[in-house]
């Protein structure tokens, strides 16, 4: 059972465009949702993240929007850059016994065109 | 750089080898992960370890077995791997109390 569903699979944007991925998820114990970046041949790393009691944060060009009653959330890349170009996981947090526990989306493969 | 490295980064097998994945964390933390990933679906979490103790399995079949001799090394030992088997796999650490992992580049598995 998947818990966090992320769409689309693939995105691509022309430069200066607004990349938009979406995410739902089913379970309202998470409490923690970050976002992570993955470039070839790297491991994924943080990019933003979000608590569930804000409805959206900023960080530069990134802005997570966040909206709990419909157990959705979404990354916004503005002003989308070639660099921007990579794989893009949500993901939720949980605990799971003493752990906590990370669950993550299915990515999003971004090409943003020049 | 996160801090987390993996060796080898590129691994090629047959189904009676046996080898092991090695990942280290120069980041002082004491959790450690071991995460599945393959293509076009989510990063699937095989093994915790706490303070070099294991928290979770998730239901990972026992040709994976998982090794912390202490909270900076963590180990895979794979054995009669499958085709199935073959993926990215990632190690990633963190502060036990901080929602923030790190992940190294991870190892790519094939096994023929």
């Amino acid at each position: 059972q998947q818990q966090v569903k992320q769409s689309p699979q693939s995105l691509i944007v022309q430069k200066g465009g607004i990349s938009i991925i979406n995410c739902a998820y089913e379970n309202t114990a998470f409490d923690y949702f970050p976002w992570y970046q993955q470039f070839p041949g790297k491991g994924p790393a943080l990019l933003i993240a979000i608590r569930p009691d804000v409805s959206e944060k900023k960080e530069g060009r990134f802005t997570i929007s966040f909206n709990k009653s419909a157990k959705q959330f979404s990354l916004h890349i503005m002003d989308s850059q070639p660099g921007d170009s990579a794989t893009y996981f949500c993901a939720a947090y949980g605990t799971s016994g003493s752990a906590r526990q990370l669950t993550f989306g299915s990515g999003t493969q971004l090409t943003v065109l020049p | 750089e996160t801090g987390v490295t993996q060796t080898p980064r590129h691994l090629v097998m047959g189904m009676t080898n046996k080898k092991s994945l090695k990942c280290e964390q120069h980041l002082g933390h004491n959790a450690m992960y071991w995460y599945k990933q393959s293509a076009k679906k989510p990063l699937e979490l095989m093994f915790v370890y706490n303070f070099k103790e294991q928290t979770e399995n998730n239901s990972v079949p026992s040709r994976f077995s998982p090794e912390c001799p202490n909270s900076s090394h963590l180990f895979l030992h794979l054995h009669t791997l499958q085709p199935e088997d073959s993926a990215l796999y990632l190690c990633a650490s963190s502060h036990p109390s901080l929602d923030t992992q790190y992940f190294g580049p991870g190892t790519r598995l094939t096994v023929l």
